[in-house]
């Protein structure tokens, strides 16, 4: 069974510009969920998608955005980048009313200068 | 909703116990487990559900007490590659799946 897998591994952007991150589910698995975690702290949640749709949201402003595709990848989008963004986002595949565990990315660590 | 985690770090040699515990103010449908090394992505350790059950994984189990909204990790025997920061998340339920919120995590660190 494959794992998730992100892209990129690391990226660096400028204040004010837009990226988009990169996540391909667990075969078998079809909801995802995206994480940010600062340096020394627990992941905190952005969003989960399932059935293509966001299905609940963390304390997240409006310009962190996402998309899930047919075959259950996902994309983060965050506009308008500020230096706090620096992180590194996470994203987990699970599978709805299994009862089972996330299947964390090695993560994308963004740099904003 | 953030789960609370304590101790927030310890230290051991080969072959000690350690226990950790996590803590919430609201009421818990499930309790993940996850350890993450420097650098890696966090791996899934156990879940538990609701019902006051308790898990083993080799020499890694957890209890989960639903009345007082509070797990516990226990580790025995701990091995060097038990190192790393482990955390424990909080399940609550949204409308097609369930909100894994983490808490701020706890550092364990075994020395020989």
């Amino acid at each position: 069974e494959t794992g998730v897998t992100q892209s990129p591994t690391h990226l660096i952007k400028t204040r004010g510009q837009q990226v988009t991150l990169r996540c391909s589910s667990q075969s078998g698995h079809n909801t995802v969920s995206w994480y940010q975690q600062a340096l020394g702290q627990g992941p905190q949640f952005i969003f989960q998608y399932y059935r293509e749709e966001e299905n609940g949201r963390g304390n997240f402003p409006p310009r962190f955005s996402g998309l899930q595709f047919p075959n259950y990848s996902s994309e983060l989008n965050v506009n308008a980048l500020e230096l706090d963004d620096s992180a590194l986002y996470l994203c987990a595949s699970s599978r709805t009313g299994t009862g089972g565990g996330y299947t964390f990315g090695s993560g994308t660590r963004l740099t904003v200068v | 909703q953030q789960p609370v985690q304590s101790p927030q770090a310890v230290i051991l040699r080969e072959g000690e116990d350690a226990v950790i515990n996590c803590s919430s103010s609201k009421a818990l449908y499930s309790v993940h487990w996850y350890r993450q090394k420097h650098g890696e992505a966090p791996v899934f350790l156990m879940i538990l559900l609701k019902g006051g059950e308790q898990k083993g994984h080799d020499k890694i189990s957890a209890s989960f007490n639903e009345k007082k909204q509070q797990s516990s990790l226990y580790l025995t025997a701990s091995q060097l590659s038990y190192s790393g920061t482990y955390f424990c998340g909080t399940e609550f339920w949204m409308e097609y799946g369930n909100k894994l919120v983490f808490g701020a995590g706890t550092i364990l660190r075994v020395k020989s």
